[in-house]
């Protein structure tokens, strides 16, 4: 089992570009997540997917959208980047709504010039 | 929202030595998590505690969920050079939050030979 997989791992766009970010898992787990994480501030929660059609804000949601693709496949897509999406962007799985364990990817490591 | 406080924020010590490091609420929790995320990579689950009093160890890590359930430690025994990384704590109350998690700000560990 790969667990939780990011593509790209490193990626560097100009102010006003557009991405997506990949995240698949293989673990048959229901719910995703993506963070971002910067220094001295910890994870912080981006969009959720409870469950396969399902998709909720966290925490810092402004400049992102998400799509759950199907049970394995969560993206986050930023529409115009910000020097202030310089990040370090994580994806995450759980077994369910319920399953508090987060299994984390390797990140992918985001610069807005 | 939920916030958590973590500390020390940062640790030097000898290999060998023990380690404690802590994290506060002003909220109840029902589950406390612990990761470990080394350079580069992504937090990893070490420790999950899910009952108010419970004491949890995994090799040299031992972990508790407070009382009052508004904190959490985690203890490293022996310390060893690939202890290094950086130690999050997380929290999660289903009434409020379903299943997002906070996360602490972290406790870089850094290991002298």
């Amino acid at each position: 089992n790969a667990g939780v997989t990011q593509t790209p791992k490193f990626q560097v766009l100009k102010t006003g570009q557009s991405m997506t970010l990949q995240c698949a898992q293989d673990m048959n787990h229901n719910s995703m997540y993506w963070y971002r994480q910067d220094p001295g501030m910890g994870l912080r929660l981006i969009y959720y997917s409870a469950s396969e059609g399902t998709t909720d804000k966290g925490e810092v949601p402004n400049g992102y959208n998400v799509s759950r693709l199907n049970k394995r496949e969560f993206s986050l897509r930023l529409e115009s980047a910000a020097p202030s999406q310089t990040s370090v962007y994580f994806c995450a799985s759980s077994v369910s709504p319920g399953g508090y364990e987060q299994y984390f990817g390797p990140g992918t490591r985001l610069t807005v010039t | 929202g939920q916030q958590l406080n973590q500390s020390p924020q940062s640790m030097f010590i000898q290999e060998g030595e023990d380690v404690s490091m802590n994290c506060t609420s002003s909220s109840i929790f029902n589950t406390w998590l612990w990761y470990k995320q080394d350079p580069g990579e992504g937090p990893v689950l070490l420790i999950a505690l899910y009952k108010a009093g419970e004491l949890t160890s995994n090799g040299r890590l031992t972990a508790q969920f407070g009382i009052t359930r508004k904190d959490s430690f985690l203890n490293i025994s022996a310390s060893i050079p690939s202890d290094v990384g950086i130690y999050f704590c997380a929290g999660q109350l289903w009434e409020t939050s379903g299943s997002r998690l906070t996360f602490g700000e972290g406790t870089q560990l850094t290991v002298n030979p």
